[in-house]
This record gives structure tokens, C-alpha cells and sequence, in this order.
């Protein structure tokens, strides 16, 4: 079963830091996401990325989150200078549109103190 | 964001019982998903279902594309202690952008 990988599964920094949250999606897939969740809450939508740009975010990704696909495999997603309220699970999805659904990875939980 | 209302917030049943929840949304979707997740885990699609009235199963979960396009009930039946989590809807828009509901908490006593 295909399935998309998310590394570290725990990172803890310092406020200030900047973070690069590492993805790597299902290899035939098109269309990739970033999404958070903080604890207890719902998830939440980031950003879209489809033929290496954006394609929609969020009013929650602002200037201080950037995406890249730095080659044919990774997806990655860095937060400049993290805050406190930045502590959240983030999910990594890759999808094919003509399968329906996303393949969500297993998570990063991001620990800012 | 667009906004699904996702009810009940939370269920505590016995096992056994059949379980019951529902989404809504102030928009028309696509497509509506059932994704399941457990602690520390990523959601886990459950059932999609891609057209207006459409009911699709997957062993004892059965899920609904309501006939409005803007909501969706999953079922469960014959709960079982491994049902325990929370429990999710995504409706697509037709930019091909997923929005969550806030999430049903299942807990199922044995």
C-alpha cells in the first residue's frame, strides 16, 4: 500500500527557530497539501501545491510559512521564525484527483517552546 | 474557510450499538469523505462518495452523499471497541479544495 512519510514524527524548537517539516507523497500523485492540527482541534487547511506552485492556501499560511518540492520526491514545509501557537500536529496529503480522496501521511508534531 | 458542522461532537455508546452522525455545509461539494483518526495518528480515509443521493459501504460503516450536495451521514454498525476515535467529514469544492468538520469523538464501551 502506497503510502506518504513524514519526517521527524516529533521536533522540538525554540521560539524564533525556523522549522523544515519534510514530506515525502505518494510517487504518482499530482497534488500536494499541508495541513495542521492543534491538539484537540480540527483539521486544518494550509495549502495546496499542484505543478510546482501554490495553488490555494489558507489565511493561516501567512509569510512566515514557505513550500517547496526541492526535487522529484520531497515536499517540504518551513515556518521562518516560529511562534508559540505554531505547536500543532502537521499532516503532509498527496493526492490523484481521479482516486477521490487524499493519502494523509502519519504526522509531525511540531513543539514550540 | 468554508464551514462543515460536524454533529455530535461526541458519542458514548456500548458496544454493540449502531452509531450515527452527520455533516453540513453552507456550500455545495463534490465530493465528500469519512476519514477516521486515532491519537498521534494522520486521518485515515474511510468511504468517499463522489455523487448527489450516492450510498457506499464499507464493511459495517455505510456512508451518504446527501440528495442537496451539501451534507453527508456515516453510519456504523454493531459497534466495536476498535471504532473508538474521531471520526471526520471533508467535502471537496469544485477548486479541488478540502475543508474539515470539527470532528465526532466515538468512545465505545464494552
Amino acid at each position: 500500500e502506497p503510502e506518504v512519510t513524514q519526517t521527524p514524527s516529533h521536533q522540538v524548537t525554540q521560539m524564533g527557530q525556523e522549522v523544515i517539516l519534510r514530506c515525502v507523497p505518494i510517487s504518482n500523485h499530482l497534488y500536494f497539501y499541508w495541513y495542521r492540527q492543534i491538539l484537540g482541534q480540527k483539521v486544518e487547511f494550509l495549502v495546496s501545491f499542484y505543478n510546482n506552485e501554490i495553488s490555494e492556501k489558507s489565511e493561516i499560511f501567512d509569510d512566515q510559512f514557505s513550500v517547496e518540492r526541492p526535487d522529484g520526491s520531497n515536499f517540504t514545509l518551513k515556518i521562518r521564525s516560529t511562534k508559540l501557537e505554531d505547536s500543532a500536529m502537521y499532516f503532509c496529503a498527496s493526492s490523484d484527483p481521479s482516486e477521490g480522496g487524499y493519502t494523509f501521511g502519519s504526522g509531525t508534531r511540531l513543539t514550540v517552546v | 474557510g468554508q464551514q462543515l458542522n460536524q454533529s455530535p461532537q461526541s458519542m458514548f455508546i456500548q458496544e454493540g450499538e449502531d452509531v450515527s452522525m452527520n455533516c453540513t455545509s453552507s456550500s455545495i461539494f463534490n465530493t465528500w469523505l469519512w476519514y477516521k483518526q486515532d491519537p498521534g495518528e494522520g486521518p485515515v480515509l474511510l468511504i468517499a462518495l463522489y455523487k448527489a443521493g450516492e450510498l457506499t459501504s464499507n464493511g459495517r460503516l455505510t456512508a451518504q452523499f446527501g440528495i442537496t450536495r451539501k451534507d453527508s451521514f456515516l453510519n456504523i454498525s454493531a459497534s466495536i471497541p476498535s471504532d473508538v476515535g474521531i471520526y471526520f467529514c471533508a467535502g471537496r469544492n469544485t477548486g479541488n479544495q478540502f475543508y474539515f468538520g470539527t470532528g465526532t469523538s466515538l468512545t465505545v464501551i464494552p
